[in-house]
């Protein structure tokens, strides 16, 4: 079975400060995508990445897929209160074929 | 990106009966899923909604329980029969679209927030 464990589980900080979460696996995933959660919302989609040491950029957040694909990682650069939400990174062992393995979810909390 | 809607929205229903989710998506995809989440935590797969043929059921859960159907490649509906109140959570149903670049993108649509009192 396929885990992915996300840390940290609650992250609460100040307007303006920077944040890592991690998504972790003892497993390879071909491709990972990130997700981001409101109350009352299905989740949105943030990025996918799908190379080994890949790095996306959208704004504020930066992405980053493990060398070995096991691992990804999502910064949030001078934390804004509209970043509020659960975040969830998903992995896909062979995307076209088989489901997404979700990971845990970090609920952050941006105080303005 | 895919829009795919959901009805109803929300719904309180009486324990024993049933409660049918439509979901539609805009436009074709390859796969539909449906997933169950309690607030504030992770998704759990329920089953694959597969066009024309029965839906594959996670560990877990059953066809008697969630019977689903996808008649067409851009309309799916699930079913939470005989509810009992461990039924209450957000049902989201959820499209797999291919892209020309070939990665596949998942989609998710608003949710269904079910109360089983």
């Amino acid at each position: 079975t396929q885990l992915l464990e996300q840390s940290p589980q609650f992250l609460s900080i100040q307007e303006g400060e920077n944040l890592t979460v991690y998504c972790n696996s003892s497993s390879v995933f071909s491709s990972l995508q990130w997700y981001r959660q409101e109350p009352g919302e299905g989740p949105v989609l943030l990025v996918t990445v799908v190379t080994g040491g890949e790095v996306k950029k959208l704004k504020r957040l930066t992405f980053q897929f493990g060398d070995a694909r096991k691992d990804s990682s999502l910064h949030i650069t001078a934390a804004q209160p509209g970043d509020t939400g659960l975040y969830l990174c998903a992995g896909a062992s062979n995307f076209g074929n088989e489901k997404l393995t979700f990971g845990t979810g970090t609920r952050l909390t941006i105080i303005p | 990106s895919a829009v795919i809607s959901q009805k109803p929205s929300r719904d309180i229903c009486q324990r024993g009966t049933s409660l049918t989710i439509q979901c539609q998506v805009d436009s074709q995809v390859t796969m539909m899923f449906w997933y169950r989440q309690q607030p504030g935590q992770s998704l759990t797969l329920i089953a694959t909604a597969n066009q024309g043929s029965e839906a594959t059921y996670e560990s877990g859960f059953v066809i008697d329980k969630f019977p689903i159907s996808r008649p067409n490649l851009t309309f799916s509906t699930l079913t939470v029969s005989n509810m009992s109140p461990e039924d209450s959570s957000i049902y989201l149903c959820s499209a797999r679209r291919s892209s020309t670049s070939g990665t596949d993108t998942q989609y998710f649509g608003p949710g269904t927030r079910l109360t089983v009192l």
